[in-house]
């Protein structure tokens, strides 16, 4: 099956700055890519995705890559605030397929 | 904005013990999900049910997991027999079509397990 790889773990940036979050996949016919925000005590929420006929997609603050040939993913994070200190979760999955390969997690805190 | 809401947000249960942890999905969605998350480690699929049934399933979910909708709005988890590795988060999601693949999720059941 599908394995999602995330790094780093924890990432620590002071606001204003920039972060961003890398992610892999292992197998080649996934084709959804989503990012999920998971602040303390909440559930995971969906802020952004990609599918695979595209390379990149923006909404306002946030970007996220693909490289299929590669076969990862990043998420970028632009002028961060203190707001954006949460869980950032990746994931990959086939249309269809019904199951969501989620990675471990990365732990992003902004420094004031 | 509509959401899927989950019951109980915590439970403490002795091993053995039968859970049941309950789920309602948004309104016109069809497609369900349940996932876990064992502290520290990722968020694992569990089990996704549409149309009455169950339409895909991990290994993690054995016979000692069952799912069901027993009326038009909840969604249930049941563990028959607790084990203490059962203790995790598990996480509720529905979908209203698997080809654009948007799952919400609601904000999870903490299970412990003694």
């Amino acid at each position: 099956g599908e394995n999602v790889e995330q790094h780093p773990s924890t990432l620590s940036v002071q606001e204003g700055d920039s972060a961003v979050i890398k992610c892999t996949y292992s197998d080649s016919a996934s084709n959804y890519f989503p990012w999920y925000k998971q602040e303390l005590g909440k559930g995971p929420q969906l802020i952004i995705d990609i599918r695979s006929n595209v390379g990149e997609k923006k909404d306002q603050r946030i970007a996220v890559t693909l490289n299929k040939t590669a076969k990862h993913f990043s998420l970028h994070i632009t002028e961060t605030q203190p707001e954006d200190s949460a869980v950032y979760f990746c994931a990959a999955m086939i249309y269809g397929n019904n199951r969501l390969a989620f990675g471990k997690g990365n732990q992003v805190v902004v420094i004031p | 904005e509509p959401e899927v809401t989950q019951t109980p947000s915590h439970q403490v249960t002795q091993m053995g013990q039968e859970v049941i942890l309950r789920c309602v999905p948004i309104s016109n969605h069809l497609y369900f999900y349940w996932y876990r998350q064992i502290l520290g480690q990722k968020v694992e699929f569990l089990v996704s049910f549409y149309n009455n049934e169950i339409s895909e399933k991990s290994e993690i979910f054995d016979d000692q997991f069952s799912v069901e909708r027993p009326d038009g709005s909840n969604f249930t988890l049941k563990i028959r027999s607790t084990k203490l590795e059962d203790s995790a988060m598990y996480f509720c999601a529905s979908s209203g079509d698997i080809f654009t693949g948007e799952l919400f999720f609601g904000e999870g059941s903490r299970l412990t397990v003694l």
